[in-house]
Formats: structure tokens, sequence, C-alpha cells
């Protein structure tokens, strides 16, 4: 139990395109799922929160305008990165929540901006 | 400071051994603890989780908590080769940030032979 897919595993994109990536849970319901990036050799950072039927909450630092987030049910968020550019290219990574205090990761999604 | 403290390693230990990961964090708030696997190029994935002071064994994982001195360990007995992976410890706030994960920096464990 507690799945959790991404797609597309892999995706490089032109400098200036958008990208959108799918996170879906496939065995639960989560009404709230987290988007993550990781630089090389870093941690994972949270980008933004996503709850089902309202607007996400990003982290400082995190521009909502370009990490498009929709979360429009209780199995499937989206994370829109628009008009990328190179310093994007990084692995994002999303996670759900049971409803319980555990979060289990889809297995990311590594973007190259050229 | 950093909310979340690990130490980056490297750790190296022989197979066999018992291994231990130490993790510090700032926010006495933090309700809940967990220690996640990483292997190179994949997402973590979770292998322990701990809520109360004191120790929580699963198989040869054992979770340690001390919350009065913020402090939570992981200990992996009779490690193995494909136990080697980085480490990453991560809590959760309490109040209005429930839910939301914060994680250290990871500590890179290798087991040889």
């Amino acid at each position: 139990g507690a799945v959790v897919s991404q797609h597309p595993s892999r995706v490089i994109c032109k400098s200036g395109t958008s990208v959108k990536i799918e996170c879906r849970s496939l065995d639960f319901q989560a009404t709230t799922m987290f988007w993550y990036r990781q630089f090389p050799k870093q941690s994972l950072m949270l980008m933004a929160t996503s709850n089902e039927g309202s607007k996400a909450t990003y982290e400082q630092g995190v521009e909502k305008d370009k990490f498009l987030i929709n979360h429009a049910s209780l199995t499937l968020s989206t994370l829109t990165v628009t008009s990328a550019h190179p310093e994007d290219s990084s692995f994002y990574i999303c996670s759900a929540g049971t409803g319980g205090n555990e979060q289990y990761f889809g297995p990311g999604t590594r973007l190259t901006v050229t | 400071q950093k909310e979340v403290e690990q130490n980056s390693g490297p750790l190296s230990v022989p197979e066999g051994a018992i291994a231990s990961l130490n993790c510090t964090y700032s926010d006495r708030g933090s309700q809940s603890f967990f220690w996640y696997r990483q292997y190179s190029g994949k997402s973590p994935e979770l292998i322990m989780s701990i809520y109360s002071n004191g120790d929580k064994e699963d198989g040869r994982f054992t979770a340690q908590l001390n919350k009065a001195s913020q402090y939570v360990s992981l200990l992996i007995r009779d490690s193995q080769p494909s136990d080697s992976a980085t480490y990453l410890c991560a809590v959760t706030a309490g109040g209005t940030s429930y839910g939301k994960l914060t994680f250290g920096q990871g500590t890179i464990l290798t087991v040889h032979p």
C-alpha cells in the first residue's frame, strides 16, 4: 500500500518552455501532497504544500507564478514549471500523506533544461 | 542555525557491524520523526517513524528518540552492503506547520564487505 507514482520520470526541455509533472496516489486518497526539489548532493527542499480543492501554500523563496501547482482530485496533483531555465534543472519529488503523519514519496522526475 | 542537523559522513562500517546514525533538531514543538533511505538517483524510502520517547525496533533497524535532548538516532544491526545509501532524518513541526517535513542534509553510509 501507500504507492505514489510520478510522470514523467525524466524530461528534457528547451529553455523558455513549460513542463508539467504529475503525481498520483495509486492506492489511497491524499488530501495533502507535497512537492520537493533536490539538487545534486543536497537534501530535499520543500517547495509547496498542495491541498485538494484549495490553493497551494508555497515556501519562502519559491515563485508561485513559476511553479504552478494544481490538486484537482484526491489522487492527483500536478506541478508545472513555466518558462523553464537551466537553473530549474533538478530532481523534483512529490509526496503524499495518508492522513496520518507519514509521507510516501513518488519516484521523482529528473528535469533537464537545455 | 539548521533546523535538522546530521553528520554528513561518509560513515563507513564493515559488513555485519552496527551502523549508528544521529540527528538533532531545533524545534521543540516537533511531533513526528522519520528516517528515510535514499539510494543514488532515487527518491527517499521511509524506513522508520517514531513519535514518542524511547526505542522502536523494526527488524534490523532501531530508532531512538529523546525529546528532552532533541535527538533522534537510527541503529542498523548486521549491516549489509545493500544498506549503503544516504540516510535522511526528517522532522515534522507542530502547530500550523503540521505535516511539513524538514530534512537534514543526510548521512552517507557505506557498508564494505
